[in-house]
């Protein structure tokens, strides 16, 4: 079994203040970790993802997050936020049980970025 | 290639007529999954299948729906009756493989509208 938890469904930050989207992961098989951007009327896109390797990982527009198996997380951030990084945010895990693996979803962060 | 193709982009029917939703996966990805994203629930995996069979469907809300895949490069998710609460955006994705390191690939999704 597998799940997702988001914390914050809204999160509002400052033009150029940090971001940071939180995403605690439960997986009963090593886990694969992503995060997806949705911009309104669009589908959804790939920021970052984990795999295995480092546990640091970038991704488009400045993102990263870190897994940390310790925590079970894999928080989202961002030095400096920009007024296009407004859009909903999702963390979702994958893992594999030896014949397939479905994606699972947490229920998202919409982020509001001020001037 | 052009992405997971998802058609029709907007549909509009009255209850109790039967909708079909259409998807075309990004060619060589055997992994397929269907999404439905409201504001209440967030995006909930209905189905998804690996090489065309169907693995798990313990999503589907009800007999009302359905989702085939005849090959590799079709599904289609049916709803037959429906009804208005089945309004929502629906999404189609595509991976390669089983093991669950790689990302999945959105459609632009279809928003169903029942009156």
């Amino acid at each position: 079994a597998q799940s997702v938890t988001q914390l914050g469904s809204h999160v509002s930050v400052s033009e150029g203040a940090l971001v940071l989207l939180r995403c605690n992961y439960s997986s009963s098989v090593p886990p694969y970790l992503f995060w997806y951007v949705q911009y309104p009327n669009q589908g959804l896109q790939l920021l970052l993802k984990y795999t295995t390797g480092a546990t640091l990982v970038k991704g488009i527009n400045g993102f990263e997050a870190e897994f940390k198996k310790s925590e079970t997380s894999f928080h989202l951030t961002k030095p400096s936020a920009h007024r296009r990084d407004a859009a909903e945010y999702y963390c979702a895990v994958r893992g594999f049980t030896g014949t397939a693996s479905k994606l699972t979803f947490g229920t998202g962060t919409r982020l509001q970025v001020t001037l | 290639d052009a992405g997971v193709i998802q058609s029709p982009r907007h549909e509009v029917t009255e209850m109790g007529q039967e909708v079909t939703l259409r998807c075309k996966p990004i060619s060589g990805h055997n992994s397929l999954f269907w999404y439905r994203q409201t504001m209440m629930r967030g995006l909930e995996l209905l189905i998804y299948f690996n090489n065309n069979v169907p693995i798990d469907d313990s999503g589907m809300p009800e007999d009302r729906f359905s989702a085939k895949m005849p090959n590799a490069s079709f599904s289609t998710l049916k709803i037959q009756p429906s009804e208005p609460r089945d309004s929502a955006v629906y999404f189609c994705a595509s991976s390669l493989s089983g093991t669950g390191n790689t990302e999945a690939f959105f459609g632009q999704g279809t928003r169903l509208t029942v009156v």
